[in-house]
């Protein structure tokens, strides 16, 4: 099974600020990861897909890079309604695996 | 609109079994994966099965291989998760998931249904 590592798990931040985090594959993955941003007691909305791809109707201040192993997501310029919990998802093989989630707080 | 709307979660004993259902509308229902996903209490996300379009390919979890059936019913629009001989650790948010281009990742989710299984 390919290991999905999210770090940090928990990231103090304030609006405004740019946020990076990262992800790192225990194989090469091919570029099949995406991001998701959930909030408390709601579903995983879809971020980024192929790694740097922007969901439809997802902020530009969003963005995802990365291949191989390693990947990023980053938030230009934080805003009030980013303060969520934020999961990389490989899918490049069965069992599709998540990254444990960074809190951004 | 994409609407997934699950249903069946609820209290179950140890050894119980549950089934639930994800009624989904907005799209073409038989051209997609769907998917079942799973989040525990206070913890991450966990994938538990897919079944492409057609029914023909259904992976699942080493979590719950054997115990859980993954099915649907294109003729009604309908995602079911059977689950067998449920365990304490089985207890979690379900999540029904459309996939966005049947590639692995999942751009619509219903709003979850939760099991909690104990005695």
């Amino acid at each position: 099974d390919i290991q999905m590592t999210q770090s940090p798990s928990t990231l103090s931040a304030s609006v405004g600020d740019r946020v990076t985090i990262t992800c790192r594959a225990s194989q090469t993955i091919n570029n099949w990861l995406a991001w998701y941003q959930q909030k408390p007691g709601k579903a995983p909305n879809l971020l980024i897909y192929k790694a740097s791809s922007l969901e439809s109707g997802v902020p530009s201040r969003f963005s995802g890079s990365g291949s191989g192993t390693d990947f990023t997501l980053t938030i230009s310029s934080l805003q009030p309604g980013d303060f969520a919990t934020y999961y990389c998802q490989q899918y490049d093989s069965y069992p599709l695996t998540f990254g444990g989630g960074t809190k951004v707080e | 609109e994409v609407q997934l709307l699950e249903s069946g979660g609820g209290l179950v004993q140890p050894g119980g079994s549950l089934r639930l259902s994800c009624a989904a509308s907005g799209f073409i229902f038989n051209n997609y994966a769907m998917a079942w996903v799973r989040q525990a209490p206070g913890k991450g996300l966990e994938w538990v099965s897919v079944i492409i379009a057609d029914g023909s390919r259904t992976p699942y979890a080493a979590s719950v291989k054997g115990r859980f059936t993954i099915s649907r019913d294109n003729s009604k629009n309908t995602l079911y998760l059977q689950m067998n001989s449920l365990r304490a650790e089985d207890t979690a948010v379900y999540y029904c998931a459309k996939e966005r281009t049947n590639e692995g990742h999942f751009d619509s989710w219903g709003q979850g249904t939760l099991v909690t299984v104990s005695s």
